[in-house]
């Protein structure tokens, strides 16, 4: 089974600044089959980015995903106060689709 | 639009067992993959498995073989996730999910989520 790193395991921005979270796997990720996605308290996940960097209907394009093989980074270029949240990677590339641990974007 | 409902909270027994359903609609049902996707209390998300309504066929994560099953009934556009043995451990909500597309198998819709709790 694919194992999935994300770091750091929080992240203390103030809006306006730049957010940059890695997503790194155990072994290469077939495909770039790579989806990120942001949950707040009480919520269901909701999908920001599939295939490494295709970004979801509806997701603003300060959204962005990048990345191959067993490296992959998604990057908000300019937090908003509604993107504090938390954000999983999910890889969809092997037989069992394993998700990071998450990483927490925190206002300062 | 796509909606997912999903049934009611659960309170259960160790060593019991527990049946989610799923109910789609919106959309074609049998044209899109349904995972099941769990989050304990204050951690992060847990793959369980992956439903193809349309056969049947499955794939679960190594740590439920033997103790998931997923099914579907494609009369009335439901998928079930039952887990059975249960344990505290098994504690959390316990969320369907539909895949974007039909061979892009991120989760793009979700249910609201089921809350299944396993105490004595």
């Amino acid at each position: 089974e694919i194992v999935l790193t994300q770091s750091p395991g929080t992240l203390i921005l103030s809006p306006g600044e730049r957010a940059t979270l890695s997503c790194r796997a155990s072994e290469s990720i077939s495909d770039n089959y790579l989806a990120w996605y942001q949950q707040k308290p009480g919520q269901a996940p909701k999908l920001l980015i599939y295939g490494a960097s295709n970004r979801a209907t509806g997701i603003p394009d300060r959204f962005s995903g990048s990345g191959s093989g067993s490296d992959f980074t998604l990057t908000i270029s300019r937090l908003e106060p509604e993107d504090f949240a938390v954000y999983y990677c999910q890889q969809y590339g092997s037989s069992s689709y394993s998700f990071g641990q998450g990483t927490k974007v925190q206002i300062k | 639009q796509v909606q997912l409902m999903q049934s009611g909270a659960e309170v259960k027994k160790p060593g019991a067992s527990v049946k989610v359903s799923c109910k789609a609609s919106g959309y074609s049902f049998t044209d899109y993959f349904i995972h099941w996707v769990r989050q304990a209390p204050g951690q992060g998300l847990e793959w369980m498995g992956i439903i193809n309504p349309d056969g049947g066929g499955r794939a679960y994560a190594q740590k439920f073989q033997g103790r998931v099953t997923m099914t579907r009934d494609t009369s009335t556009a439901t998928v079930y996730m039952e887990l059975n043995t249960l344990r505290s451990e098994d504690t959390a909500v316990y969320y369907c999910g539909r895949c974007l597309l039909a061979r892009e198998y991120s989760v793009v819709s979700w249910g609201q989520g089921t809350l299944v709790t396993v105490s004595s």
